[in-house]
């Protein structure tokens, strides 16, 4: 089944305790990104990547890290999280960078206390 | 850079009728237009685009319109069922690297 698969879903964590959000997909996608949703701001960019390697800045990165060191793998790292980062995150991906559908992943829920 | 509004932000329609979500843009560049749909504990999902050189497309009883004079587009459902109770968003682009979305419309069908 072609799909994108978020790890963990749930998350309650500390301020400062670096945590890592993974993302893997299985159509073999070029194009990967990161999103936050918050209540009445819809979703907003954190992090992309064209392809392997090649990662960039979308509208919201700060306290944010990415890397892209497999096509299939596309992991969030929160170095220092602060209770700011409380939100909840989607991954997705896309054959190209388009414009084209994005298939997004089921999310993960996290709270930084 | 792009924004998108979105509205309402709240909707609630009987069952069998008709439902409508609009969305405003302002880079007149953007030439991509999705709109997902996103219910309980899921991520969003895809339910219709259309890009700017169509003004109509339509699926069983989703329509998708756009007007790009007025730089606006909107979402049709007809014959709402209780099982299209969901989020919806709204999304404009030049790629996907600068899609920007709406707020987001919370869709209640009652039966």
């Amino acid at each position: 089944e072609a799909q994108v698969t978020q790890n963990p879903r749930y998350l309650i964590t500390v301020t400062g305790k670096k945590l890592t959000v993974t993302c893997s997909q299985n159509m073999n996608h070029e194009y990967m990104s990161w999103y936050r949703q918050d209540p009445g701001l819809g979703l907003r960019q954190i992090y992309y990547s064209m392809n392997v390697e090649v990662t960039d800045k979308g509208d919201v990165p700060e306290g944010y890290k990415v890397s892209r060191k497999e096509k299939r793998n596309f992991p969030l790292i929160l170095e220092s999280p602060s209770p700011n980062q409380t939100s909840l995150y989607f991954c997705a991906s896309s054959a190209t960078q388009g414009p084209y559908e994005q298939y997004f992943g089921p999310g993960t829920r996290l709270t930084v206390t | 850079g792009e924004n998108v509004e979105q509205h309402p932000s709240t909707l609630s329609v009987q069952e069998g009728d008709s439902a409508v979500i609009k969305c405003t843009y302002s880079d007149s560049a953007s030439n991509y237009f999705p709109w997902y749909k996103q219910e309980l504990g899921k991520g969003p999902q895809l339910i219709i685009d259309i890009r700017s050189n169509v003004g109509e497309k339509k699926d069983q009883r989703i329509a998708v319109t756009l007007n790009k004079t007025a730089k606006h587009f909107s979402l049709h459902i007809t014959e709402t069922q209780p099982e299209d109770s969901a989020v919806y968003f709204c999304a404009a682009s030049k790629g996907n690297n600068d899609m920007r979305f709406g707020a987001g419309t919370r869709l209640t069908v009652k039966p």
